[in-house]
């Protein structure tokens, strides 16, 4: 089955402490993006890649880190400068990161740093 | 700036119609996307619509477009406790250093009672 997998769907930390989520796809899609979700809100853009080994800051990529070293991985990483991390982050892809192309969601996983 | 506006929550009993209401602000936007949120679960695409259309159906759901209005809604028919979720709007932004990424509304909260 192809599909968007991320890991772990829940993910605890202390503060401070850098964590890292995965996201894999088997899609053979070019570009892979990361969001983050607070309640009652939108989704808002954190890093996108259009192509292996590159990368774009989103609307609020302070505190977030990312790299892209093979098509099918885009892991994020929450640093300790992140200063509100508790949140739902949703990794999605779409086939080249042209603006007609449609994204396709992962399932999610929700962190929360105590 | 760029927003997508939607009304937070939306109550219907099963069986009847469900009509989500959605404002855009980028007037050359040439999708236009449904998003649904089941809880804790990643974004799953319901429908799009091209901007060049100005309705389109897919079996119980009806997309409306207002090109003028920057006005987008979704209907759906016989709504079913199945159907309980929130579902986002989104638009693709075309212009400045963001353009092609997707914008979300905040998503409306459908209920649907027994």
């Amino acid at each position: 089955d192809g599909g968007i997998t991320q890991s772990p769907k829940y993910l605890f930390r202390k503060e401070g402490q850098n964590v890292t989520l995965s996201c894999e796809q088997n899609l053979n899609h070019d570009a892979m993006y990361w969001y983050r979700q607070d309640p009652g809100q939108g989704l808002r853009l954190i890093y996108y890649s259009q192509i292996v080994n590159d990368f774009q800051k989103g609307d609020i990529a302070e505190g977030y880190s990312v790299s892209r070293e093979k098509k099918e991985s885009f892991p994020l990483t929450v640093t300790s400068a992140q200063k509100n991390p508790t949140a739902f982050y949703l990794c999605a892809s779409s086939i080249s990161g042209q603006r007609t192309d449609t994204q396709y969601f992962g399932p999610g996983t929700r962190l929360t740093v105590l | 700036g760029e927003d997508v506006e939607q009304s937070l929550f939306l109550s219907v009993r099963e069986g009847d119609s469900s009509v989500i209401n959605c404002t855009y602000t980028d007037s050359s936007s040439t999708y236009l996307y449904w998003y649904k949120q089941e809880p804790g679960a990643g974004l799953q695409l319901l429908t799009y619509i091209f901007s060049n259309m100005d309705m389109k159906q897919d079996q119980r759901l009806t997309v409306l477009l207002n090109k003028k209005d920057k006005h987008l809604s979704l209907r759906i028919a016989d709504t079913q406790t199945g159907d309980s979720a929130i579902y986002f709007c989104a638009e693709i932004l075309n212009y400045g250093g963001s353009q092609g990424n997707l914008i979300f509304g905040k998503g409306t909260k459908l209920s649907v009672k027994p």
